[in-house]
């Protein structure tokens, strides 16, 4: 079985703050694990996957297998990071895509 | 490009009538999924399609929903009859070929009262 979770529901941040969204999982195999991203009255969509190892919109994320987890941060939020986060995993070779519970971030102006 | 087509964005109904969502999905996609999200949770698969052969419905309620998808293409969910708690966003997503990036569509928000 393969399981998300993400232990904080709000999240408030002031500008300027860094921040971080906690993500851990549980899956026996090789995971793929992702951040998705829904902000107000959009389409939820893919923020990054841990495979491209790159830095969106300042956000990065390392995956830690020995600690199962696969937290997001920036090192200075934005106002426009406030929206909901989604922690979302595939296991290797099969196509399906398991969602956390989500971290509505609030960024304090 | 469009990205994935859902409708209708939204539907209110009374409880035990039918009611139908469809999906378009990205032209070219094989892989379809239909996602349930519930007030403040994340997204709950339905059920999966690869082309047009539903390859992982174990979380579809059998009973009451089903699930098409003619010609590899577009795929409608159905529920019937409804009950007031499948009150909920109903989410359609594509993927290209293995391991990409899904896209998903607006969702359709269903209000059974």
């Amino acid at each position: 079985a393969q399981r998300v979770t993400q232990p904080e529901k709000l999240l408030s941040v002031f500008k300027g703050a860094p921040v971080e969204l906690k993500c851990n999982y549980s899956y026996s195999g090789s995971p793929e694990l992702f951040w998705y991203v829904q902000y107000s009255r959009q389409r939820l969509q893919l923020l990054l996957r841990h495979i491209s190892r790159e830095s969106i919109k300042g956000f990065t994320a390392d995956l830690n297998k020995g600690e199962t987890s696969f937290h997001l941060k920036k090192p200075f939020a934005q106002e426009e990071d406030s929206a909901m986060y989604y922690c979302a995993l595939r296991g290797f070779g099969n196509e399906k895509l398991t969602f956390g519970t989500g971290t509505r971030l609030t960024i304090i102006p | 490009e469009a990205g994935v087509v859902q409708s209708p964005r939204y539907k209110i109904i009374e409880k035990k009538q039918p009611v139908a969502f469809w999906c378009n999905p990205i032209s070219g996609h094989n892989t379809l999924y239909w996602y349930l999200q519930n007030l403040g949770q994340g997204p709950e698969l339905l059920i999966r399609y690869e082309n047009e052969e539903a390859v992982d419905d174990s979380q579809l309620p059998k009973d009451r929903f089903s699930a098409e998808r003619l010609k590899g293409v577009d795929s409608t969910l159905k529920i019937q009859p409804a009950e007031l708690g499948d009150s909920a966003v109903y989410l359609c997503a594509s993927s290209g070929r293995a391991n990409t990036e899904a896209f998903f569509g607006q969702g359709t928000r269903l209000t059974v009262v």
